[in-house]
C-alpha cells in the first residue's frame, strides 16, 4: 500500500502564477517531510523540508505547509518559472531503531510551467 | 560543492550475470542509502548503512548485497540478474544526528538483457 500519495500525476501552470503540489500520507509515525525535484536522467534534488513540529517552512519561492491532523502537506511555488518544470516527489521519513531515516516516496507530480 | 558520485552511470548486463554499483558519499557524510526506481515508479528504499554497519533493510532481494567501506563509500552487488532488475539505482548520503536531508547521486541505469 502506498504510504505517501501524490494524487495528481501532472500539473500545468502559467509562468508567474502559483504552483501548488499536494501530498497525503497515512503513516502517523512519519515525522519529517521533504520535497525533491527530479529532471530526467538525474538524481532527485533536495528542495525543502519540514519537521512535524512545524506547520510551515519557507525558502525563497518555495513554501511547504504541513497539516498534521489531515496528514497532508503541500508545496507552493510562487512565482512559477519555466525552469521549475520537472517531476516533484514528496517524501517522508521516520527514525527507525537502527537510526536509519529511509525515505518513503510518493509517485511524483510532473509540473509543467508554460511561458 | 562536492556531490554524491555514482559509478558507472550506465551498465548493460545479460540475465544471470552479476553487477557491482559504487557510491561515493558527500565528504563527512556517514550514512548511505540505496534506492531502486523502476520505469514510471517512485524510488524504493533498498538498504542503508551508518558508520559501515547496516542500519536498515527494505525491499532488497536476497540476490543483492551491499556494504560500506572504511572510506564510507558503498557498493551494491547484484547477482543472478533478472530482466526485472532493470532500473535506475540511486545512492543518497546524509550526516547522522537529527533529521538531515538526503542528497542523491545521479544514479546508475542498469539494463538487463
Amino acid at each position: 500500500d502506498q504510504q505517501v500519495k501524490q494524487n495528481s500525476p501532472s500539473l500545468s501552470v502559467q509562468e508567474g502564477r502559483i504552483s501548488i503540489l499536494n501530498c497525503d500520507y497515512t503513516n502517523s509515525m512519519f515525522d519529517y517531510f521533504l520535497w525533491y525535484k527530479k529532471y530526467p536522467a538525474e538524481g532527485p534534488t533536495f528542495l525543502i523540508s519540514i519537521s512535524s513540529i512545524k506547520d510551515k517552512n519557507e525558502d525563497g519561492r518555495f513554501t511547504v505547509f504541513l497539516n498534521k491532523s489531515a496528514k497532508h502537506l503541500s508545496l507552493h511555488i510562487v512565482p512559477s518559472q519555466p525552469g521549475d518544470s520537472a517531476v516533484y516527489f514528496c517524501a517522508a521519513s521516520a527514525r527507525t531503531q537502527g537510526g536509519s531515516e529511509k525515505l518513503v516516496f510518493g509517485k511524483g507530480t510532473k509540473l509543467t510551467v508554460n511561458p | 560543492a562536492a556531490g554524491v558520485i555514482q559509478s558507472p552511470r550506465h551498465l548493460i548486463k545479460e540475465k544471470r550475470e552479476t553487477a557491482t554499483l559504487k557510491c561515493y558519499p558527500i565528504p563527512r557524510h556517514d550514512t548511505v542509502y540505496w534506492y531502486q526506481q523502476g520505469p514510471g515508479q517512485d524510488p524504493q528504499f533498498l538498504i542503508s548503512f551508518y558508520e559501515k554497519m547496516q542500519s536498515d533493510k527494505g525491499s532488497i532481494p536476497d540476490r543483492f548485497s551491499a556494504q560500506q567501506f572504511s572510506d564510507y563509500h558503498s557498493e551494491l552487488n547484484m547477482s543472478s540478474l533478472e530482466l526485472g532488475d532493470s532500473a535506475l539505482y540511486f545512492c543518497a548520503s546524509s550526516s547522522s544526528g537529527s533529521h538531515n536531508e538526503q542528497f542523491f547521486g545521479p544514479g546508475t541505469r542498469l539494463t538487463v538483457l
